[in-house]
């Protein structure tokens, strides 16, 4: 299946210090990519959707100036969290869309960034 | 809002026993997708169905797409200790609409 990676894997930071995110499509282009937030044993929740060339669209109770997200290729989108606070510590997970296939798209999974805000 | 009911949410098994989930969902989806979770990982894709009355395999696994469009099964065969972690049914009613996920069926397997 396609590869989408994330980096860092995980990031230990202090509060008030702002965290970028990578994700890559390795094999793929992505004009579309999602970022989710995930708590312990909860299911994924998704952020934002991360359009190539526009601008994101956030989800309801996602601030977009606290959770700033480019797309500037087809490979690649960014997730900053912005003066990160302790409650901001969770496991964020990006996806890609591969449309490749025509109608049959479907979406992988990055393996994920731990945040840990102190 | 779409939400998709996914059962059951955790299951014990024994080792070689079979297993079955499924999601249900409020509307009609074009796309169901269903992943599987390990602890710290992102979900990684298991199987993808698109056509109503689709009944696609990958190995020990069988998933299908509910003829009503409504719903999707994923049975797993003879489940050995690896196949234990979260399994994520998510599905999609078009090409520009985010998935939908399940809240996830937590499998564990007692050898």
């Amino acid at each position: 299946g396609a590869v989408v990676s994330q980096h860092p894997s995980r990031v230990i930071c202090k509060s008030g210090t702002s965290v970028k995110i990578e994700c890559r499509s390795l094999d793929f282009q992505a004009t579309t990519m999602f970022w989710y937030r995930q708590f312990p044993k909860q299911s994924l929740m998704l952020m934002a959707t991360s359009n190539e060339g526009s601008k994101a669209t956030y989800e309801q109770g996602v601030e977009k100036d606290k959770f700033l997200i480019n797309h500037a290729s087809l490979t690649l989108s960014t997730l900053t969290v912005t003066s990160a606070h302790p409650e901001d510590s969770s496991f964020y997970i990006c996806s890609a869309r591969d449309r490749a296939t025509g109608d049959q798209e479907t979406q992988y999974f990055g393996p994920g960034t731990r945040l840990l805000v102190l | 809002g779409q939400q998709l009911n996914q059962s059951p949410q955790s299951m014990f098994i024994q080792e070689g026993e079979d297993v079955s989930m499924n999601c249900t969902s409020s509307s009609i989806f074009n796309t169901w997708l269903w992943y599987k979770q390990d602890p710290g990982e992102g979900p990684v894709l298991l199987i993808a169905l698109y056509k109503a009355g689709e009944l696609t395999s990958n190995g020990r696994l069988t998933a299908q797409f509910g003829i009503t469009r409504k719903d999707s099964f994923l049975n797993i065969s003879a489940s050995i200790p690896s196949d234990v972690g979260i399994y994520f049914c998510a599905g999609r009613n078009s090409g520009n609409t985010p998935l939908v996920f399940g809240k996830g069926t937590r499998l564990s397997v007692i050898a």
